[in-house]
């Protein structure tokens, strides 16, 4: 079974726009994480939130983090062609169990 | 090599054959787990290892489904008597290096294998 579900299920952009992607999740973490998958390849890992933690940067890249709803958000601003893959919520639990993701498309 | 390494990158087998994939996690390693990614899906957990000890393998589908870790880095997962329903994209992934929790650890997985079973 997997632990969390990312929402929409598919989202298409034009370059430049934003995309926001959510995760709900079912059990405590101890941290949340966000993966990227290209076609035909193995996951990249984005960013990681602790538990403790409500909003964390990296680049383009602004995720928050809701314990008590346990939700999560990933936003990718300025969208790039490049930013087309799929995106995975990932609960924070050894091991770890991944959502069914979300599949972004960035139109040029 | 400075990623995980998977092979074979691709396997077709008959029904009722046996398979072996192979998984090269990042020297160093401590945690080395086994997914099970269907078209379309998340991965789904299979198995998980910390050095040679397999501490949970409660993902596995069926007692088909075999992996080992012997030496604490490279590891095999064995699939006997392949069904069509194996079917589907197997990573690997590594995670906890010297001094890194394994429980905050990011995993860095390799392109997988994609095995079809006809």
């Amino acid at each position: 079974s997997q632990q969390g579900e990312e929402d929409p299920q598919a989202l298409s952009i034009q370059e430049g726009e934003n995309a926001t992607m959510n995760c709900s999740y079912k059990t405590s973490i101890n941290n949340l994480q966000w993966y990227r998958q290209n076609s035909g390849r193995g996951l990249v890992h984005l960013i990681l939130i602790r538990s403790n933690e409500r909003e964390k940067h990296s680049g383009r890249l602004r995720v928050t983090l809701d314990t008590s709803k346990k939700s999560s958000s990933l936003l990718i601003t300025a969208s790039r062609a490049a930013d087309t893959a799929s995106y995975f919520c990932a609960s924070g639990n050894t091991p770890l169990v991944f959502g069914k993701g979300t599949r972004l498309s960035v139109i040029a | 090599g400075a990623g995980v390494s998977q092979s074979p990158r691709y396997k077709v087998a008959k029904r009722g054959q046996d398979v072996a994939l192979r998984c090269d996690p990042i020297s160093g390693h401590v945690s080395l787990f086994w997914y099970q990614q269907a078209l379309g899906q998340g991965p789904e957990f299979l198995t998980y290892f910390q050095n040679e000890a397999q501490l949970d393998k409660s993902g596995l589908p069926s007692d088909r489904f075999f992996a080992e870790r012997p030496e604490g880095s490279v590891s095999t997962l064995k699939i006997q008597r392949t069904q069509q329903e194996d079917s589907a994209v197997y990573l690997c992934a590594s995670s906890g290096g010297p001094g890194v929790s394994v429980y905050n650890s990011p995993l860095h997985f390799g392109n997988g294998t994609r095995l079809t079973v006809t």
